[in-house]
């Protein structure tokens, strides 16, 4: 079965500071997509980034990016110059390859701004 | 604006009964998506619906049940048979089958009294 797995249940970063966002999974499908949801107190779900697997280039969104290490099993997120609003729960995401509609997500990360 | 309309917000569960999450979206979306979320844990997938009248069961499907007479209508039903009811339901769509959750609704809460 697939698995995804956040092992930071809460991280702090300075305003305009870099923080990095650890997101580990398992599968044994070679296809298949990745994703980084925020959820703001709103708790209203905000896709931020998707990966398809068989890209070997990283995605990118203006500040956000991630670091997709397939072999490792990795999918790490990058927030660069990170503002209050930033300030949310986010939640990494795996998507089966097919017409399944199914995402799979891991525990979270609180993630708190420092002014 | 587009979107999705979740009502309640907030909702009350009397042991043994049966009650109804609404679940609507202007946003001409073929697929449509019922989540729960636990503290402290992600979500869970409930039911999906890719297309009108049919839906799949998620991981969670037992106690709870769906219909999608409308495209733009995909209501959650929380039976009596869902011993622990009480979490945060998210709805969510997407542009195309197969594709994953684009937009979200603004969540409602059950609780039990």
């Amino acid at each position: 079965a697939q698995t995804v797995t956040q092992s930071q249940p809460e991280m702090s970063v300075q305003e305009a500071e870099t923080v990095t966002l650890s997101c580990t999974y398992d599968t044994s499908e070679s296809d298949y997509y990745l994703f980084w949801y925020k959820q703001p107190p709103s708790r209203q779900m905000i896709l931020v980034i998707r990966q398809e697997a068989y890209k070997q280039q990283n995605a990118t969104e203006n500040r956000f990016s991630v670091n997709f290490q397939k072999a490792a099993k990795s999918f790490s997120l990058k927030i660069s110059d990170s503002q209050l609003g930033d300030a949310a729960m986010y939640f990494c995401a795996y998507r089966p390859h097919g017409n399944t509609g199914k995402l799979i997500f891991g525990q979270g990360t609180t993630l708190q701004v420092k002014p | 604006d587009g979107g999705i309309t979740q009502s309640p917000k907030y909702l009350f569960r009397k042991e043994g009964q049966n009650v109804t999450l609404s679940c609507e979206q202007n946003l001409n979306h073929d697929a449509m998506y019922w989540y729960r979320q636990d503290p402290g844990q992600g979500l869970r997938l409930i039911y999906y619906s890719q297309i009108v009248n049919d839906f799949q069961k998620g991981d969670i499907a037992e106690g709870y049940s769906v219909s999608r007479e409308k495209k733009e209508s995909f209501p959650l039903t929380v039976t009596s048979a869902q011993k622990n009811p009480t979490a945060f339901y998210l709805c969510a769509s997407s542009s195309r089958q197969g594709g994953q959750p684009q937009h979200f609704g603004d969540g409602t809460r059950l609780s039990i009294l």
